[in-house]
């Protein structure tokens, strides 16, 4: 049982270019989430799937898409990366009947 | 870790001694809330939760405490031990919704 995972765990990106960072989870939960976490700040939610087929924006949403792809796996994808979007990016999931959310190792993406 | 930033307040405590993490949060609706460990270069790491309706839980070696009336959480550690170092944070969730509101966090170091 891993848990959450994700890849890749590093990327440099420059301006302009696109990337999907990956996350899947073995724990059959029903929601995923999306969240970065920036110096000073605490995480703050992107995007997240309440349950397979399903996927809402949270609080800071723009540059961003997602794909809820099935139970398990969730991406997200940065379709023209900036610089404001360096960051560590983490991805959760919580079970059915449970609000406890469990987070991946994260990626640290940095674009120049 | 380094990605969580450089200016978290910190906690310095000898090896052994008890430690005392707080955390207050503004929104009355929340009724669950979470304290996460994060190591350096890791994901935030689940360790003791807490529902609105209890003032107080016990794990190992951690309690949780719940003040609802000033709203404030706070985290005793134990015996602090040299692997307790890290950033901890709380988290609380209001009721019927999926978003998680995250602390910046405390710093805590173990002094040898």
């Amino acid at each position: 049982n891993a848990g959450v995972t994700q890849t890749p765990k590093f990327q440099v990106l420059k301006t302009g270019q696109s990337m999907t960072l990956q996350c899947a989870q073995d724990m059959n939960h029903n929601s995923m989430y999306w969240y970065r976490q920036d110096p000073g700040m605490g995480l703050r939610l992107i995007y997240y799937s309440a349950s397979e087929g399903t996927t809402d924006k949270g609080e800071v949403p723009n540059g961003y898409n997602v794909s809820r792809l099935n139970k398990r796996e969730f991406s997200l994808r940065l379709e023209s990366a900036a610089p404001s979007q360096t960051s560590v990016y983490f991805c959760a999931s919580s079970g059915q009947g449970t609000d406890t959310q469990y987070f991946g190792p994260g990626t640290r993406l940095t674009v120049l | 870790g380094e990605s969580v930033g450089l200016h978290l307040p910190t906690l310095s405590v000898q090896e052994g001694d008890n430690s005392i993490i707080n955390c207050a949060y503004s929104n009355s609706a929340s009724d669950y809330f979470i304290w996460y460990k994060q190591e350096s270069g890791k994901g935030p790491q689940f360790i003791i939760d807490i529902r609105s309706n209890m003032d107080k839980r016990q794990g190992q070696r951690v309690t949780v405490l719940l003040n609802k009336t000033v709203k404030h959480l706070s985290l005793q550690i134990a015996a602090t031990q040299p692997g307790d170092s890290a950033v901890y944070f709380c988290a609380g969730l209001g009721s019927g919704t999926y978003k998680y509101i995250f602390g910046t966090g405390t710093r805590l170091k173990v002094l040898a």
